[in-house]
Parts: C-alpha cells; structure tokens; sequence
C-alpha cells in the first residue's frame, strides 16, 4: 500500500497550458504539503494544509492554485504553464503538522514545460 | 530566519569509509532537525531526526546529534557502503508557521565507491 501517492509521475506539457497534480495519502494525516524541488534538488514548501484548511501559501505565483477537497487529497492545479514552472513537484503529508513529525513524501511528480 | 546550511557535494567515498556531512540552522525558536534521503528517481524518507537540544538520532548506522551551542546537526556513519549512495538533505521545522513545514538545505549528493 503506497502511503503518499502522486498522479501524474510525468508530466510534459506546451507552454501556456494548464494542468493538474493530484495527492492522496492513505496514513489518515490532517495536514498535507506541497514543496518544489528545482533542477539544482532545492526544495522549497510552496503550501500546506490542515483539515482542507490553506494555512502555509508562501510567496508562489497565483497561477498555482491548491485545492483540497477533502483532508486526505490536496492537489495543486497550474495556469498557464512557464518555462520556470519545469520541476519535480512532491507531496507530502504529516499527522497535525506541529513540530517533530515526520512528513511521509509522495515518489514527485517530473513536470517538463517545452 | 529559519535557514540550513548544509555541505556541498558531491561527496566520493569508497566503501567502509567514514562519512561525515555537516548542517547547520539558524538559532531562530527551538526547531525540530531532520535528515532526509532521496534515492535516484524517488520521492524523500526520513533518515533520522531529533526534536531537542542533546538528542541524537540514530537509523541504518547513521547518526546526528542536537548541537544547540554550535547550532549543527552533522550527519555521521562509521562505514558506508554502495547503497548509501543517494541525496541526503538537512531540514529543520519552521517556527513561523507554528512549526508547521520543513526548510531544506540545499542536499549533499554522496557517492560511494565499491
């Protein structure tokens, strides 16, 4: 049983399109975490939730909309596609999200905009 | 703030060498420090972790010890072998967000050499 599962695991797209990457995980987490980890493996947190509620939306364009539509999904939709854009995408998830947790990673999602 | 700092790679090593990797965080609240691991083409595990000052965490031969006087949690393992090799990545828990989130460090490739 896979904790963290991420769809799509590839994704290669035009520029200006639109797409979407879901999330589910199975371990019954209240919070849930996308992060961003560019072409040199910095990983950055882009959003959280907690409960479906948005509480961590760092500085990410507003093309990047999160939705979660209940508390074991969060996926993360993308308007209009740049080149910057071209990443692994991984989501995670954590139990109530406070200090010492261990957040359990999904295997990322490779997105490639040409 | 709530950065890590940690080594850059990439580190070669032969087998049953002794690896150390150094992190350091900013001194910012009282985080909780995690060393996370990515092997080729899949998603981050938890490697080990401590949540106070003195605390060392321990897993698969690896350590890392709480230092809050030197504001470091240096990853260590007495002998590696050829499948330790993988990215291996600092983090601490944010206090801005009510420790919610991890800041990654910027990953310490290490290669292990048969």
């Amino acid at each position: 049983d896979t904790a963290v599962s991420q769809t799509p695991k590839y994704l290669v797209t035009q520029m200006g399109n639109d797409k979407s990457i879901k999330c589910e995980q199975n371990l019954g987490h209240d919070t849930m975490y996308w992060y961003k980890q560019d072409s040199k493996k910095f990983l950055k947190i882009m959003f959280s939730y907690n409960n479906k509620e948005l509480i961590i939306n760092e500085t990410v364009p507003n093309r990047f909309s999160p939705k979660s539509p209940d508390k074991a999904h969060l996926n993360l939709h993308i308007n209009s596609l740049e080149l910057g854009d071209s990443a692994v995408y991984f989501c995670a998830s954590s139990q109530d999200g406070v200090t010492g947790e261990t957040q359990y990673f999904g295997p990322g999602t490779r997105l490639l905009v040409l | 703030g709530n950065s890590v700092t940690q080594m850059e790679g990439p580190v070669t090593l032969s087998e049953e060498a002794f690896l150390t990797i150094n992190c350091t965080y900013t001194a910012t609240g009282y985080p909780s420090l995690f060393w996370y691991v990515q092997y080729p083409g899949e998603g981050l595990q938890l490697l080990l972790k401590a949540t106070k000052a003195d605390d060392k965490g321990s897993n698969k031969g690896f350590e890392a010890t709480y230092r809050k006087e030197t504001t470091s949690f240096h990853l260590e393992k007495g002998s590696v072998q050829v499948s330790d090799s993988a990215v291996y990545f600092c983090a601490r828990s944010r206090v801005d967000t009510g420790r919610r989130a991890l800041t990654f460090g910027s990953g310490t490739r290490l290669q292990v050499q048969p």
